[in-house]
């Protein structure tokens, strides 16, 4: 099993709709969560971060959920702008590599 | 942008061949990772490098190997290059250990192996 699970997608999404996703993690004692965004052929950048309390930024949100161990990312209004390959990354508390899953492929439709 | 360089930008090889691929840091971090991101997958970790020393490593073979130059640049080199090694390379950046800290990634490397 993966340390990090993501349905690969594509998520096709008309334009102004919500769409959700959630990522999986294995090991119980990962310390923090990201949600990086990549661009095709572009490097990934950082998205947000997820708070166990849960947090938004603008348009997007995020959810921790330590007893089922995923996190998810909630995409409103979506923009043409938002397609992308959404990456999750967790950290374990004992170390520091960042730990990716596959990413989520979004595609935002006219 | 994230101040983070990568040279080359492309860079094609035959299989048994040797590369150096080259990371520049953000100024002030003193810790970088470099990751290997085949197509359609996630980056994957291959080591990081604090204040000049090996600070963790990825399921990678010995023939990865890094470098930490005193002013926090890094390299990547890979030996006798097998056609699986194509991917994008990247590397990240940061101001310390802390797990928290966010990582700032470069454009990344093209390795193509033929």
């Amino acid at each position: 099993r993966k340390e990090v699970e993501q349905d690969p997608g594509p998520f096709n999404v008309p334009e102004g709709a919500t769409v959700a996703f959630n990522c999986t993690y294995s090991n119980s004692a990962s310390q923090s969560f990201f949600w990086y965004r990549q661009d095709c052929r572009k490097e990934p950048k950082l998205l947000m971060s997820v708070y166990s309390s849960g947090n938004e930024d603008g348009r997007f949100t995020a959810q921790l959920n330590r007893a089922s161990q995923y996190i998810s990312l909630l995409i409103r209004d979506s923009k043409l702008s938002d397609s992308a390959t959404y990456l999750c990354v967790v950290i374990k508390a004992a170390g520091n590599k960042l730990t990716f899953g596959g990413g989520t492929r979004v595609l935002v439709k006219p | 942008e994230t101040g983070v360089t990568q040279s080359p930008t492309h860079l094609i090889k035959t299989r048994g061949q040797q590369v150096t691929l080259r990371c520049s840091s953000q100024s002030g971090h003193n810790t970088v990772s470099w990751y290997q991101q085949a197509l359609g997958q996630g980056p994957q970790f291959i080591f990081q490098y604090y204040r000049e020393e090996e600070n963790g490593r990825g399921n990678f073979p010995p023939r990865f190997s890094g470098l930490q130059f005193p002013n926090y640049s890094s390299e990547l080199n890979v030996n006798a290059l097998e056609l699986d090694d194509s991917a994008l390379y990247l590397c990240a950046s940061r101001p310390g250990l802390a797990a928290q800290e966010t990582q700032y990634f470069g454009p990344g490397t093209r390795l193509l192996v033929l």
